[in-house]
């Protein structure tokens, strides 16, 4: 089984909605780290949280990490149509390096 | 642009041909990484390259075959690939291998057929 398991596997909403990922995880990791892709292209880093940090913000963009639960969520409040796409958790394990592990992403679609 | 280039955006090959992937960055990182895309599953790391050194080989078949002639430009060379092969093969960077941060190209999509 994989280190990081996005849910739900796709979201739809209406642009103006929010919209919350969630990511599972299962060893202990340096830092959490979510990544957009629009189809077919490259992935694009969001943001990076520490293991020793619970609430980050960037923008509309905002990630929570539960180190106790091994969770993370990333919300993207008042979404537009421009926000569809796949959003995917990459985790660190602790103790390696050059190892980013990814889930497998939620598919969010937003509608006008 | 992200500053990572991957060419050809994308390429059809037979099973028998031999065709070769490129990855250049121009942001001055030392690790560069091939990751595979496939429909329904997470990607796949397949090669890290750290000051050109290859550090992480993650069983990946012989029929891929990676090179860092300098640490702003990666290969995959492939031949002999079977339909299975067809995906999207990302390149990545970043500063070092403290995972802060990945760059990514937009890919390349395979086919093989």
């Amino acid at each position: 089984s994989q280190q990081g398991e996005e849910d739900p596997q796709a979201l739809s909403i209406q642009e103006g909605e929010n919209a919350t990922m969630n990511c599972s995880y299962k060893t202990s990791i340096n830092n959490l780290q979510w990544y957009r892709q629009n189809s077919g292209r490259g992935l694009v880093h969001l943001i990076l949280i520490r293991s020793n940090e619970r609430e980050k913000h960037s923008g509309r963009l905002r990630v929570t990490l539960d180190t106790s639960k091994k969770s993370s969520s990333l919300l993207i409040t008042a979404s537009r149509a421009a926000d569809t796409a796949s959003y995917f958790c990459a985790t660190d394990l602790r103790g390696s390096q050059g190892n980013l592990i990814f889930g497998k992403g939620t598919k969010l679609s937003v509608k006008p | 642009e992200t500053g990572v280039t991957q060419t050809p955006r994308h390429l059809v090959m037979g099973m028998t041909n031999k065709k070769s992937l490129k990855c250049e960055q121009h942001l001055g990182h030392n690790a560069m990484y091939w990751y595979k895309q496939s429909a329904k599953k997470p990607l796949e790391l397949m090669f890290v390259y750290s000051l050109e050194e290859r550090v992480e080989n993650n069983s990946v078949p012989s029929r891929f075959s990676p090179e860092c002639p300098n640490s702003s430009h990666l290969f995959l060379h492939l031949h002999t690939l079977q339909p299975e092969d067809s995906a999207l093969y990302l390149c990545a960077s970043s500063q070092d291998l403290s995972n802060y941060g990945y760059t990514f190209g937009s890919g390349t999509r395979l086919t093989v057929v």
